[in-house]
């Protein structure tokens, strides 16, 4: 069965550090998201491509998050420098982008960031 | 603004009863809800959905109910396994845009 791949699953780092996540959506699918979960809450979401293109980042912290996906397929989410309050689950998710409706989207394991 | 929200953090029942879990969302544009399932070190995964103009959709043990006039949706497992415990997420979509509430921890007893 079809997996999103994420690495690494955890990351400790400390602030004001340089972290990067990358992703693997599954085969096929043009859509792809970044999602932070902070513990007790649902995911929310930092970005969304169509293809290589950025659909949507309004909830990304721009100051200090970029995110890319150059080629279309594979991805990574890169926040310099962390701070504290970045320490938090964050998911990739992927959908094919012309299925449903609804578009539903399979998520990946995540990666367990800790910010010291 | 909390545009889903899950009002209970956890919901315990006993093996072969019904867990219920519950949902209220703000948002009238969400054209379909989902529920996810997560277990610990995983992603979610997705469960079951219903279209806004839809009352009632079921997947086996799961069935989700919709009562768009109170904007309040419900997940029943019936009947209830000890393999259901798992946090549930229920989430809206307007577009391709996922708005998840809080979660519910399920635990279900031998």
């Amino acid at each position: 069965e079809a997996e999103v791949a994420q690495s690494p699953r955890y990351k400790i780092t400390e602030k004001s550090q340089a972290v990067a996540f990358w992703c693997d959506p599954i085969s096929g699918h043009a859509t792809l998201y970044w999602y932070r979960q902070i513990l007790g809450q649902g995911p929310e979401l930092l970005v969304q491509f169509q293809d290589e293109s950025v659909v949507d980042d309004s909830q990304l912290p721009k100051d200090r998050f970029s995110a890319e996906r150059l080629k279309g397929v594979d991805s990574t989410l890169k926040i310099q420098p962390a701070e504290l309050g970045d320490s938090a689950m964050y998911l990739c998710a992927s959908s094919p982008g012309s299925g449903g409706p609804p578009d539903t989207q399979y998520f990946g394991p995540g990666t367990r960031l800790t910010v010291l | 603004d909390q545009q889903v929200k899950q009002n209970s953090p956890s919901l315990s029942v006993q093996e072969g009863r019904i867990s219920i879990l519950n949902c209220d969302y703000t948002n009238s544009m969400f054209d379909y809800f989902l529920w996810y399932k997560k277990y610990p070190a995983e992603g979610p995964t997705f469960l079951i959905s219903i279209s806004s103009i839809k009352d009632k959709n079921e997947d086996g043990r799961f069935t989700v109910f919709l009562n768009k006039s109170a904007k309040h949706l419900s997940l029943h497992i019936v009947p209830s396994q000890p393999g259901d415990s798992a946090v549930y997420f229920c989430a809206g979509t307007s577009g391709s845009r996922l708005t998840f509430g809080e979660g519910t921890q399920l635990t279900v007893n031998p």
